[in-house]
């Protein structure tokens, strides 16, 4: 089972800050959220990590309250080339972990 | 830096017989992860290997299903027997003798049919 709960599908219009948000009430002390997307036809890509408060990279910014219960992946300025599944896992920073993907969340961004 | 590459992209067989699907690892990567997707789904993970040992294969079926990640060469998912149930994506991924768990490579996959 995932370890983690995620809304089913979000629409959204090019240029609008997209926001998923991420439940995960039994994640473990030592669990990295991780967040992938996966386009139609391809393998599943990194997109960004985190274990607390708030990480930002070229992609997108990734935000985990302090009691790590939830967490959001923030996409500001969707563009029609966002539209993907987006997975949040939750894995130990340790080589040779299984990764548990759920059924993700399908973003559809529409001009 | 070339990515993780599968082969074939697309492998059609019919019931019965036998599906082999090939993945070669990101330059420099020791660890090779074998996933499954089935249409509507998220990724099943199936094995975990290192060159020359199954390190985890708790996700694989017990019977038809092997892999095998030797010293020289791809790493190889093995399907005996196909049966219609197996149709779905195979995933490759594989990560640096020393990453993170979160830190894996993933290839374009493999989508087998079964007629």
């Amino acid at each position: 089972l995932a370890k983690t709960t995620q809304p089913i599908s979000m629409d959204s219009y090019e240029g609008q800050e997209v926001n998923i948000t991420c439940s995960h009430n039994n994640i473990a002390t030592n669990d990295y959220i991780t967040w992938y997307q996966q386009f139609p036809s391809q393998g599943p890509r990194f997109i960004i990590q985190g274990y607390k408060t708030k990480v930002t990279n070229e992609v997108a910014s990734l935000f985990i309250p302090a009691d790590r219960k939830s967490s959001t992946l923030s996409l500001p300025r969707v563009s029609l080339s966002d539209t993907a599944v987006y997975y949040c896992l939750a894995a130990p920073y340790q080589a040779g972990t299984a990764l548990i993907f759920g059924k993700g969340t399908t973003l559809s961004v529409s001009s | 830096n070339a990515g993780v590459m599968q082969n074939p992209r697309h492998l059609v067989r019919r019931r019965g017989q036998e599906a082999r699907l090939r993945c070669s690892p990101m330059k420099g990567h020791s660890h090779v992860y074998w996933y499954r997707q089935l249409p509507e789904e998220g990724l099943k993970f199936m094995v975990y290997l290192q060159k020359e040992n199954i390190i985890d294969e708790s996700g694989m079926p017990k019977e038809r299903f092997s892999a095998e990640f030797p010293k020289e060469g791809p790493s190889i998912l093995r399907i005996q027997q196909v049966v219609r149930g197996d149709s779905a994506a195979y995933f490759c991924a594989s990560s640096p003798p020393a990453s993170a768990a979160y830190e894996q490579y993933f290839g374009p996959g493999t989508r087998l049919t079964v007629t």
